[in-house]
């Protein structure tokens, strides 16, 4: 079956900008994550939804970042107000339940703010 | 707090030479360790995982991990490696408590030489 999607692959923005990043987990998975990867440093981690719940949000570095599920299936993060640090490779990730199951990556967003 | 090191930044070996990455995590009770790896401006692709029973995991392509319980280790291991392993491999640790979120080490960037 298909894997996890992300759009876009790329994008470049200005500082100030906002950017939304989608994500499409695999279909029946109930669980779904955002990572960031930052150059030279390894995957923080941002959000995580898992089904109807509310979300576990303790990972967002600031309030400019939020993320929602919608149908509990696509997940849209929005950074608003980009900052030149926000610069980073933003990873989704999903897997079938809140069970500590095997997380399925995307390839990635990689976000540029200039 | 959990937490993952991987000592290594960098490591070159040869082709065809064996290969052992070293991952160390810190958790409060019984892990979930995982490795993941990622080619260029991929997504991370799952190698293999420990959740419980025989404590040497095998994995995809040729590799295969010992969980060691009273060193806090979980090392990845290739008895001979091919130039397509060129990548960079991310250890991680999880929790079975239901707590799904994986906290990552910062990366081994593996080089093959011919």
């Amino acid at each position: 079956g298909a894997g996890v999607s992300q759009s876009p692959s790329n994008k470049v923005t200005e500082k100030g900008k906002d950017v939304e990043l989608r994500c499409d987990p695999i279909s029946g998975h109930t669980a779904l994550y955002w990572y960031r990867q930052s150059l030279g440093q390894g995957l923080e981690f941002l959000i995580y939804f898992q089904g109807n719940s509310a979300p576990d949000k303790s990972g967002l570095p600031s309030d400019r970042f939020s993320a929602e599920r919608t149908g509990g299936s696509v997940s849209t993060l929005t950074i608003q107000r980009t900052q030149q640090e926000d610069s980073a490779v933003y990873l989704c990730a999903s897997s079938l339940s809140r069970q500590q199951e095997t997380q399925y990556f995307g390839p990635g967003t990689r976000l540029l703010v200039l | 707090a959990q937490s993952v090191t991987q000592p290594d930044i960098h490591i070159t070996v040869s082709e065809g030479a064996s290969l052992e990455l070293r991952c160390n995590y810190s958790y409060g009770a019984t892990p979930y360790l995982f490795w993941y790896v990622q080619s260029p401006g991929q997504g991370l692709q799952l190698l293999l995982k420990y959740f419980s029973g025989d404590t040497l995991v095998q994995g995809i392509k040729g590799f295969e991990a010992e969980f060691k319980r009273s060193q806090s280790s979980f090392n990845l291991r290739k008895p001979s490696v091919h130039w397509s392993d060129a990548a960079e491999y991310f250890c991680a640790v999880g929790g079975n408590s239901g707590y799904s979120t994986l906290t990552f080490g910062k990366g081994t960037m593996l080089l093959v030489s011919p």
